[in-house]
């Protein structure tokens, strides 16, 4: 099974603000992803971080709120931009292969005063 | 959106009791896999059913799946306090994609 890892663990920002989060794997993955579970609430697929290319997002996201790099096979960023309260999260990148397994990283818990 | 459906929304047993959680999807699926998350951390996986299976074991976990049903089940036997926690089911398109239901959130008490 891969170990994944993020970074930062949590953090507490102020509106109007951006953060990065980094999803780093110990092996090489065919397929990566973001997902968003909002406070009480289930998981949600923000999109698919393709390796060399653009993102490819869900309905309901889109590339200025959540710009995505995946350079190459076993790393990538999520970036939430423009922060509001709403956007308040925790947010998990798995990965895995197409027809297998998938693993979540521990999670980055946002929150936006 | 999530195309899963779980029940019960909660589930609360005592040590030793059998935990049993349904799911069902609307689309077909190549795999459906369960999660465990504690306390809002990261998930754990715990199986993964493809769709040409009916059933699977992991220790004290059994799954099943009855794709004429569109539908899955948990079972965790001889539960533990250690048990407490949500359990996910998502289905897998042929992309990788996972699709999450609501959860079960199960509460075993000594």
């Amino acid at each position: 099974s891969a170990v994944i890892s993020q970074k930062p663990s949590r953090d507490i920002c102020q509106r109007g603000t951006s953060l990065t989060i980094q999803c780093q794997v110990d092996s090489q993955v065919t397929m990566m992803f973001w997902y968003r579970q909002q406070p009480g609430q289930s998981l949600t697929l923000i999109a698919t971080a393709n390796q060399g290319s653009e993102a490819t997002y869900e309905s309901g996201f889109v590339i200025d709120k959540f710009p995505i790099s995946r350079p190459n096979l076993t790393f990538s960023t999520l970036t939430v931009s423009n922060m509001s309260p709403e956007d308040s999260s925790i947010y998990l990148c798995s990965a895995g292969g197409q027809y297998n397994e998938q693993f979540f990283g521990p999670g980055t818990r946002l929150t936006v005063l | 959106s999530q195309q899963g459906e779980e029940d019960p929304q909660a589930l609360s047993i005592q040590e030793g009791e059998n935990a049993t959680m349904n799911c069902s999807y609307k689309t077909s699926i190549n795999n459906l896999q369960w999660y465990r998350q504690n306390s809002g951390r990261g998930l754990v996986h715990l199986i993964l059913i493809r769709s040409n299976e009916r059933e699977k074991h992991s220790g004290r976990l059994r799954v099943t799946l009855d794709t004429s049903k569109k539908s899955s089940s948990l079972l965790i036997t001889a539960s533990r306090a250690a048990d407490t926690a949500s359990y996910f089911c998502a289905r897998a398109d042929s992309w990788g994609k996972l699709q999450f239901g609501a959860g079960t959130q199960v509460v075993v008490t000594p």
